[in-house]
């Protein structure tokens, strides 16, 4: 069972860098999110998606990209890396329903110089 | 807007101990509430949920039941272990999104 897959799980790169977090799903889950966590203050919400060909903004948006093409496929794109953006960043999904749980990867630990 | 209060962490007791971990919450309607944790080094997993008042979840020993009146969903454990040793987070559905709290972070003790 493949679940959640990010990739990578450990990135670095320098300031004014631009790269693209992956996000993959195997789950036909409708709704899928981008967090990133930062010691102190639990998970705070990037990007989500509804279902394909739908995203909005979560609490913390400015500074990166997302898109939705497919079902299965959720990158999280950083356009111009700043040292803020230092952070470990978890990807989720779940079914449709506001009551269903969600399923997280394994995170991509990101430091930026 | 909704949000989740969590008791400030670490936690740290000794192993059998009885574990609280105080959860409150504000929200408008009656969202579903749960509990996350995280292992070192790992993402986050279900641990219980509950969606309606009085409901009552419970996964690996632990507990927590939605408690309307108090607005609240403590996190109960009767003998804790060394492997419960992880961070611990408590979560409201408001429409799309997960509303989160800053998360506990449990050390038990052999």
């Amino acid at each position: 069972n493949a679940g959640v897959t990010q990739t990578p799980k450990f990135q670095v790169l320098k300031t004014g860098q631009s790269m693209t977090l992956q996000c993959a799903q195997d789950m036909n889950h409708e709704y899928m999110s981008w967090y990133r966590q930062d010691p102190g203050m639990g998970l705070r919400l990037i990007h989500y998606s509804v279902g394909a060909g739908i995203t909005d903004q979560g609490e913390v948006p400015n500074g990166y990209n997302v898109s939705r093409s497919t079902t299965e496929d959720f990158p999280l794109r950083l356009l111009s890396a700043a040292p803020s953006q230092t952070s470990v960043y978890f990807c989720a999904s779940r079914v449709g329903r506001n009551n269903q749980p969600q399923h997280f990867g394994d995170g991509t630990r990101l430091s930026i110089l | 807007g909704d949000s989740v209060t969590q008791m400030e962490g670490p936690v740290t007791l000794s192993e059998e101990a009885f574990l609280t971990i105080n959860c409150t919450y504000t929200a408008t309607g009656y969202p579903s509430l749960f509990w996350y944790v995280q292992y070192p080094g790992e993402g986050l997993q279900l641990l219980l949920k509950a969606t309606k008042a009085d409901d009552k979840g419970s996964n690996k020993g632990f507990e927590a039941t939605y408690r309307k009146e108090t607005t609240s969903f403590h996190l109960e454990k009767g003998s804790v272990q060394v492997s419960d040793s992880a961070v611990y987070f408590c979560a409201l559905h408001s429409n799309y999104q997960l509303i989160w709290g800053a998360g506990t972070k449990l050390i038990i003790k052999p």
